[in-house]
Parts: structure tokens; C-alpha cells; sequence
């Protein structure tokens, strides 16, 4: 029963253009949503969160936005660089603190130069 | 300051042999956690260490898997006998509570069983 879904497991985008990553999840419990970044032969990083006391957060490029509703979370990477090209995974606790991350199964964005 | 550090990066061994992953934390890193990430998934928590503790360990498969983490620092994740289905990348993360609860992943382990 996978919890956290990315249904996209790939995107290509132009340079500089926006590139838009979808996540949905169905348990109802999660309360705190993370994004991390995976590039080859790495372990992934975080990248940007989100509580669900909030419908946005952003981080200089990188925007996260929650629809609580929907159980939807999208992130927006604007302009995207090339550097962005890696792996990108939502995660999702029942609460800030809690440490059991459920992981999406990923999308991989290609920026194109 | 290193990051987490495990080895070795890459093991290719036979089914029904034994395999070892280590790892060491952050400096000062209270948590500890393995995950599995079989291809084209996410990672899976496998187990949790709060100091030497195992506080979560429902997901790991206990009929072959062990783990340790002696004097609370760097922790071994054992497997033995190795199946096919446990070919993954096995990836160790740590994290403390002065930070906030962010958790810092290695590079991770990739095992191949033939």
C-alpha cells in the first residue's frame, strides 16, 4: 500500500523554464511533508518542507505547495538549472518530529540545456 | 564537517552468503536509521536507533537481518543468508534533535546478489 504516491517517475524541462513536481497521499495522519534531492551514487538531501498549518513555503527557487484537501503537495523549481537534474522524492510524517519518513517512489527531472 | 559515512559503496556477492553494511554518523548524532531502497522505489526505514537503542525495528526482517549499534556511534546492519530479493541500495541516515530532527543520509550501499 503505497501512502505517498508520485505518479510521474520522470520530467523533462527546458532551461529555465518551471518545472512542476506532484506528490499525493492518502493517509490522513501526515502532518509534516518534506522534498528530498537524489543525485547519482548519493544518498538524497533535503531540499525544502512544508507543514500542514501552512499551503506554502519557499526557499529562494524552490516553492512547496499543499493542498490539505486533495492530500496533494507540488514543488516548483523557477527558473530550473541544470543542476537540478537528479532524483526527487516526497516524504511524509504523521508529525513534525517524528522521525518515520514514508517516501514517494520518486521522479526523475531532466533539465534541458 | 563529514557527512555520514558508510562502506562499503558497492558489494556484489552470491545468494546464501553473508553481508555486512557499516556505518557512521554525523558527529553528535543521536539518531540512527537504515533504509532499504529497492529500484525505482523510495527508501524504507528498516530500523531506528535512538543511541544504542533499537526504538523501531518493525520493518526489518528478522529471520535474516541483524543490527547493532554499539556504544550509540557507528552501527553494522548484517545480512545473512543474502537472497536474491535483497539486492537494493542499503542507506544509513542520522540525525539529532538540536537539529531539529533533519535527517542526513550517506551514500549508501549497493548490494548485488547473483
Amino acid at each position: 500500500d503505497q501512502q505517498v504516491k508520485q505518479n510521474s517517475p520522470s520530467l523533462s524541462v527546458q532551461e529555465g523554464r518551471i518545472s512542476i513536481l506532484n506528490c499525493d497521499y492518502t493517509n490522513s495522519m501526515f502532518d509534516y511533508f518534506l522534498w528530498y534531492k537524489k543525485y547519482p551514487a548519493e544518498g538524497p538531501t533535503f531540499l525544502i518542507s512544508i507543514s500542514s498549518i501552512k499551503d506554502k513555503n519557499e526557499d529562494g527557487r524552490f516553492t512547496v505547495f499543499l493542498n490539505k484537501s486533495a492530500k496533494h503537495l507540488s514543488l516548483h523549481i523557477v527558473p530550473s538549472q541544470p543542476g537540478d537534474s537528479a532524483v526527487y522524492f516526497c516524504a511524509a510524517v504523521p508529525n513534525f518530529g517524528n522521525e518515520k519518513l514514508t517516501f514517494g517512489t520518486g521522479t526523475r527531472l531532466t533539465i534541458i540545456p | 564537517e563529514a557527512g555520514v559515512v558508510q562502506s562499503p559503496r558497492y558489494k556484489i556477492i552470491e545468494k546464501k552468503q553473508p553481508v555486512a553494511f557499516w556505518c557512521n554518523p554525523i558527529s553528535g548524532h543521536n539518531t540512527l536509521y537504515w533504509y532499504r531502497q529497492n529500484l525505482g522505489q523510495g527508501p524504507e526505514l528498516l530500523i531506528r536507533y535512538e543511541n544504542e537503542e533499537a526504538v523501531d525495528d518493525s520493518q526489518l526482517p528478522k529471520d535474516r537481518f541483524s543490527a547493532e549499534r554499539l556504544k550509540g556511534v557507528d552501527s553494522t546492519l548484517k545480512i545473512q543468508p543474502a537472497e536474491l530479493g535483497d539486492s537494493a541500495v542499503y542507506l544509513c541516515a542520522s540525525s539529532s534533535l538540536a537539529g531539529g530532527g533533519e535527517q542526513f543520509f550517506g551514500p549508501g550501499t549497493r548490494l548485488t546478489v547473483l
